[in-house]
């Protein structure tokens, strides 16, 4: 069975850098496509960018000065990191499995992270 | 972007019918799909390429529509459905969102 779990603080002061970690089990992220979406207060989501199967990435034309997604394909892990971070920024933060027509087939149980100060 | 559209909530009976509606602000075919929320939970995949059944999903819940209009069915709708419903289009590279609806069960 695929499993997906984020790891990370949950807090971050403005104006620093957010980073998560997704660790993968039942599946290798060197298939498919892995990425980040996010949920804010009030219910909108937002997706924030994937990783494919052979390291490219397709990120959010609204985040892209401030994203980093990457991988460690020898521990089934991928990372997000989001710079400058504001309290805007504060949302529950889900990796998850995307497909090849782009759909999301399996969640984490998503992160909540609060940037405060 | 494109944007989706979805009326914020809505209210039914157990064994009633309902339809949850999204409208997108151009066309995606029918790269349309369609998500469950259900408090403290993460979302799963109900309905997926517009009008197709995810495996294990009752088949209480159905989809339709293409173009820019699209539909997800309820029938008959039972007390566990209370949960917030996502669409969810894949045109673009950018993949975008509607804003949710959120079903009470009366």
């Amino acid at each position: 069975e695929v499993q997906l779990q984020e790891s990370g603080p949950g807090l971050v002061k403005p104006s620093q850098s957010l980073s998560l970690t997704c660790s993968v089990t039942g599946y290798s992220i060197t298939s498919n496509y892995w990425g980040w979406i996010r949920k804010f207060p009030g219910n909108k989501m937002e997706w924030m960018g994937y990783i494919s199967y052979s390291g490219s990435t397709s990120y959010n034309p609204s985040l892209k000065s401030r994203i980093s997604i990457t991988r460690d394909t020898s521990k089934n892990q991928f990372f997000l990191q989001l710079n400058s971070v504001t309290t805007e920024d504060t949302a529950t933060y889900y990796c998850a499995r995307e497909t090849a027509i782009s759909l999301v087939d399996y969640w984490g149980q998503g992160v909540m992270v609060t940037v405060s100060s | 972007d494109t944007v989706l559209t979805q009326s914020p909530a809505l209210a039914v009976s157990p064994g009633e019918r309902v339809t949850i509606s999204c409208r997108a602000s151009e066309s995606v075919s029918t790269l349309m799909h369609w998500y469950q929320q259900k408090p403290g939970q993460q979302p799963t995949l109900l309905i997926y390429l517009a009008s197709n059944l995810e495996s294990g999903v009752p088949a209480r819940f159905s989809g339709s529509g293409s173009g820019t209009d699209f539909t997800l069915t309820i029938d008959p709708v039972e007390a566990d459905d209370t949960a917030t419903y996502y669409c969810q289009q894949s045109w673009n590279d950018s993949l975008t969102f509607g804003s949710g609806t959120k079903l009470e069960i009366k």
